[in-house]
């Protein structure tokens, strides 16, 4: 069946530094990705996403590019900002035209400034 | 715009009572969605409505969880009777129907189960 694999953390940052969250899939079809964001007290929303080979989605200064190659769909921001702080969840659907996904175990990133 | 809400945020509950969990999608929202996630683990699908019809229930752990969806608005998850392995955050979430695979689904913030 389908899965994501991605970081676990929790990890803790200063605030301007590089963050990469690695990704990684596995599906039967072709899969779209996402990254969706969980900030304190609030629900889950979709940061970015990408539908196709060689897509890169971005948001918020956040970027991650669908390799199909190696089945991974990194998340990168160049310097992040205490308001980063959050639970970071990759997740997959695939292409049966419904929105059910499938989420990594999430990563909670902490920006101390 | 309201978003998704969800009742109670927190319920802490004995084992072999029942719980019932409350949510309420963005108005006009026909599919709805149920996630669960155990700590440590992955965020788990569970069920999804369109409108006031189960679509898919896959996800469902065993018959003790039950919800429904009448009129196509909101919708709720029971939980009867409760152990132990229940405990966890349930997730809903609703998305417009649409013809193509958004993935863009509105989540509410989740209800804490705690069974003990």
């Amino acid at each position: 069946g389908n899965s994501v694999t991605q970081m676990e953390g929790p990890v803790t940052l200063s605030e301007e530094a590089f963050l990469t969250i690695n990704c990684t899939y596995t599906a039967t079809g072709y899969p779209s990705l996402f990254w969706y964001v969980q900030y304190p007290g609030e629900g889950l929303q979709l940061l970015l996403k990408a539908t196709k080979a060689d897509d890169k989605g971005s948001n918020k200064g956040f970027e991650a590019t669908y390799r199909k190659e190696t089945t991974s769909f990194h998340l990168e921001k160049g310097s992040v900002q205490v308001s980063d702080s959050a639970v970071y969840f990759c997740a997959l659907s695939d292409r049966g035209g419904s929105e059910k996904l499938v989420f990594g175990k999430g990563m909670k990133l902490t920006v101390n400034p | 715009e309201a978003g998704v809400t969800q009742f109670p945020s927190h319920s802490v509950i004995e084992k072999g009572q029942t719980v019932t969990l409350r949510c309420d999608p963005i108005s006009g929202h026909d599919n709805l969605y149920w996630y669960r996630r155990v700590m440590g683990k992955e965020i788990k699908f569970l069920l999804h409505f369109v409108k006031e019809s189960k679509q898919d229930e896959s996800g469902m752990p065993n018959n003790r969880f039950l919800a429904e969806r009448t009129g196509g608005t909101y919708s709720t998850l029971k939980v009867q009777p409760a152990e132990l392995e229940d405990s966890g955050v349930y997730f809903c979430a609703s998305s417009q129907q649409t013809s193509g695979n958004t993935g863009e689904l509105f989540f509410g913030e989740g209800s804490r189960l705690t069974v003990l």
